[in-house]
């Protein structure tokens, strides 16, 4: 089945402590991107990656990084994680990285909770 | 500064009534617009792509339309199991020559059997 994986679903985990969500699809999908949605603000971009070589920042970067060294993969690394990064993460891919094919497929999400 | 504005937040319809909600964007070097639909707790579920002023699509009930300023999502004669949250996306070129996408916050539709 064609799908983005996202893991965990929900972590909940304190203060400074590192964290990995891992995004992976099976669509051979080029462009990949990494969203937070919170109430009142909607879908953000955090990161995205346009192929394997080229990576760029979204709107809010901040607090966050992200690696595509390989094109099925594209983690989502948390190094100090604060409550203000508590949210509903999704990950995201496309076939292209614009024109025809450019809509993007999500992930099921994963609910962060920081302490 | 790139911007997606929808409208209006909330929706609350008849079972048979149809309606419109609307997006507006301004954005340079537009790539495409997009319409999602969302349920709580899970991922947005794509619908459709507009690429140009004067293009539509249809799914059902649903009809898409875009113009240079604004696109619209039609719904005719819903039923209760189109109550969702209704998402419009823009993409967008930076000027390092990538491709970002800015959503907006969504229109929150019920409709009532």
């Amino acid at each position: 089945e064609a799908q983005v994986t996202q893991n965990p679903r929900y972590l909940i985990t304190v203060t400074g402590k590192k964290l990995t969500v891992t995004c992976s699809q099976n669509m051979n999908h080029e462009y990949m991107s990494w969203y937070r949605q919170d109430p009142g603000l909607g879908l953000r971009q955090i990161y995205y990656s346009m192929n394997v070589e080229v990576t760029d920042k979204g709107d809010v970067p901040e607090g966050y990084k992200v690696s595509r060294k390989e094109k099925r993969n594209f983690p989502l690394i948390l190094e100090s994680p604060s409550p203000n990064q508590t949210s509903l993460y999704f990950c995201a891919s496309s076939l292209a990285t614009s024109g025809a094919y450019n809509e993007q497929f999500f992930g099921p999400g994963t609910r962060l909770t920081v302490l | 500064e790139d911007q997606v504005t929808q409208s209006p937040e909330a929706l609350r319809l008849q079972e048979g009534e149809s309606s419109s909600l609307n997006c507006s964007y301004t954005v340079s070097g537009l790539r495409g617009l997009f319409w999602y639909r969302q349920d709580p707790g899970k991922g947005p579920e794509f619908l459709f792509t507009l690429y140009s002023a004067g293009e539509e699509k249809e799914k059902e009930r649903l009809k898409a339309t875009l113009t240079k300023k604004e696109s619209f999502l039609h719904i005719t004669a819903p039923k209760p199991e189109d109550s969702a949250t209704y998402l419009c996306a823009v993409q967008a070129v930076t000027t390092s020559g990538t491709y970002k996408y800015i959503f907006g916050t969504g229109t929150r539709l019920k409709v009532l059997a």
